[in-house]
C-alpha cells in the first residue's frame, strides 16, 4: 500500500510551451501534497504545500503564477509549469501525506518523480 | 529560515567498510527527523526518529537522535555495493513541512 504515482515521468518540451505533471496516491487519501524540486547533485527543495480544495501555499521564492498547483480531489494534485524555459529543467518530485487516522496515518510517500527537460 | 546540514558531502569506501553519515538541523518546531535513501528517482523512507538517544535498526542499518545536540547519525555496518546511493536526512515539522539537507553521495568500492 502507499503508493504514489507521477505522470509522465519524462519530458521534453519546447520553450514557452507548458508543461502538466499529476500526481496521484493509488492506495489512500491524501489531503496535503507537497511538491518538490531537484537540481542535478542538489537535494529536494520544497516549492509548495497543495492542499485539497484550497489554494497551495508556496515557498519563498517560488513563483506561483508559473508553477501553477490545483489539488481537486483527495487522490490528485496537479503542477503545471507554464511558459517554461531551459532554467526549468529539473527533477519534480511530489509526497503524498495521508489521512489523520487513516490507513497510512500522517505519513508522507514520495511519488517516483518527473523529469523535465525544456528546450 | 531553516536548516538542515549533511556531511561528509561525498564518501567512498571500500565493500565491507562500516560508515556513519552525519546530519545536523535548525528548525523551527521540530518535528521529527527522516532519512531517506535516494537512488536514482525519488527517496524511499529508511527511518523516522521522534525521541532522543533511542536507536533505531533496520538490518545494516541504524539511527540515532540527539535533540540537545540537534543532531543525527546514520550507520551503515559491512557496506556492499547495492548501498551506494545519496542519502538525504529532513527535518519535519508540525505542519508536515520537510527540509530536506544537501545529502551525502556515498560509493561502495567492491
Amino acid at each position: 500500500g502507499a503508493v504514489v504515482s507521477q505522470h509522465p515521468s519524462w519530458v521534453i518540451c519546447k520553450s514557452g510551451t507548458s508543461v502538466k505533471i499529476e500526481c496521484r496516491s493509488l492506495d489512500f487519501q491524501a489531503t496535503t501534497m507537497f511538491w518538490y524540486r531537484q537540481f542535478p547533485k542538489q537535494s529536494l527543495m520544497l516549492m509548495a504545500t497543495s492542499n485539497e480544495g484550497s489554494k497551495a501555499t508556496y515557498e519563498q521564492g517560488v513563483e506561483k503564477d508559473k508553477f501553477l498547483i490545483n489539488h481537486a480531489s483527495l487522490t490528485l494534485s496537479t503542477l503545471t509549469v507554464t511558459s517554461a524555459h531551459p532554467e526549468d529543467s529539473s527533477f519534480y518530485i511530489c509526497s503524498a501525506r495521508g489521512l489523520a487516522g487513516g490507513p497510512v496515518d500522517n505519513e508522507q510517500f514520495f511519488g517516483p518523480g518527473t523529469r523535465l527537460t525544456v528546450l | 529560515e531553516d536548516k538542515v546540514v549533511q556531511s561528509p558531502l561525498s564518501l567512498v569506501v571500500h565493500e565491507g567498510d562500516t560508515v556513519t553519515l552525519n546530519c545536523s538541523y535548525e528548525v523551527t518546531n521540530f518535528r521529527s527527523l527522516l532519512w531517506y535513501k535516494q537512488e536514482k528517482k525519488a527517496p524511499t523512507f529508511l527511518f523516522m526518529l521522534t525521541s532522543s538517544g533511542i536507536e533505531k535498526k533496520s538490518g545494516r542499518l541504524s539511527s540515532i537522535l540527539d535533540k540537545k545536540e540537534l543532531f543525527s547519525i546514520l550507520n551503515i555496518t559491512a557496506t556492499q555495493t547495492g548501498d551506494s546511493a545519496i542519502y538525504l536526512c529532513a527535518g519535519r515539522i508540525r505542519n508536515e513541512k520537510l527540509t530536506f539537507g544537501t545529502g551525502t553521495r556515498l560509493t561502495i568500492i567492491p
